[in-house]
């Protein structure tokens, strides 16, 4: 496609639901990358794959995340007994040499 | 570990005003410098980059110099107009995301322009 996109745009979950969050990358990246953005502040790293290997995943908050890219294109990102903290917009972005491309996010908010 | 800090905002400028929104950085060797642009209800989108020192990014009138001696990179427009309002960020990484490069974020700053 012609940019990164993400689905749903908005996500509405009571405390202690299961979430799943998707990013369909730019064509031909093999790097992806998730962020977490919390209100007012910059994105933050959580995970990193290059085609299917997720090769980094040192900015996962906890054990209740988990994201996997199984073919190497779209990714998902799963949040589990979610809680009030993890309401935040996530982002995702394919990259192309040193410069990263992101979707418009999904804006998770937990009640 | 590697960091961007950005001037706090909001920032409210008038139409036609000059515009310096500042940006510093810690990281060691030599990192690949960043200005990302986010519209209201858009996804971050970038503005200009510049890889090496003394290097200059531009576009739509935007600028921003990478000076490794002050570990800047401001970013500056001579005239805004309402279209620029939106959040800046800042942002490095230490090399090509094909390898795992992260980026690291500054908080963002707010502009707003009024006519």
């Amino acid at each position: 496609g012609a940019g990164v996109s993400q689905s749903p745009r908005y996500k509405v979950a009571k405390r202690g639901q299961d979430v799943a969050l998707r990013c369909d990358p730019i064509s031909g990246h093999v790097s992806l990358f998730w962020y977490q953005q919390a209100l007012g502040q910059g994105p933050e790293f959580l995970t990193y794959f290059q085609n299917e290997a997720q090769l980094d995943k040192s900015g996962l908050p906890s054990d209740r995340f988990f994201a996997e890219r199984p073919e190497g294109s779209v990714s998902t990102l799963k949040i589990q007994r979610t809680q009030q903290e993890d309401s935040a917009v996530y982002l995702c972005a394919s990259s192309r040499r040193d410069t990263q491309y992101f979707g418009p996010g999904t804006r998770l908010t937990v009640l | 570990g590697d960091s961007v800090t950005q001037m706090e905002g909001p920032v409210t400028l008038s139409e036609e005003a000059f515009l310096t929104i500042n940006c510093t950085y810690t990281a060691t060797g030599y990192p690949s410098l960043f200005w990302y642009v986010q519209y209201p209800g858009e996804g971050l989108q970038l503005l200009l980059k510049a890889t090496k020192a003394d290097d200059k990014g531009s576009n739509k009138g935007f600028e921003a110099t990478y000076r490794k001696e002050t570990t800047s990179f401001h970013l500056e427009k001579g005239s805004v107009q309402v279209s620029d309002s939106a959040v800046y960020f800042c942002a490095l990484t230490q090399g090509p995301s094909g390898t795992g490069n992260q980026f690291y974020f500054g908080t963002g700053t707010s502009l707003t322009v009024i006519p």
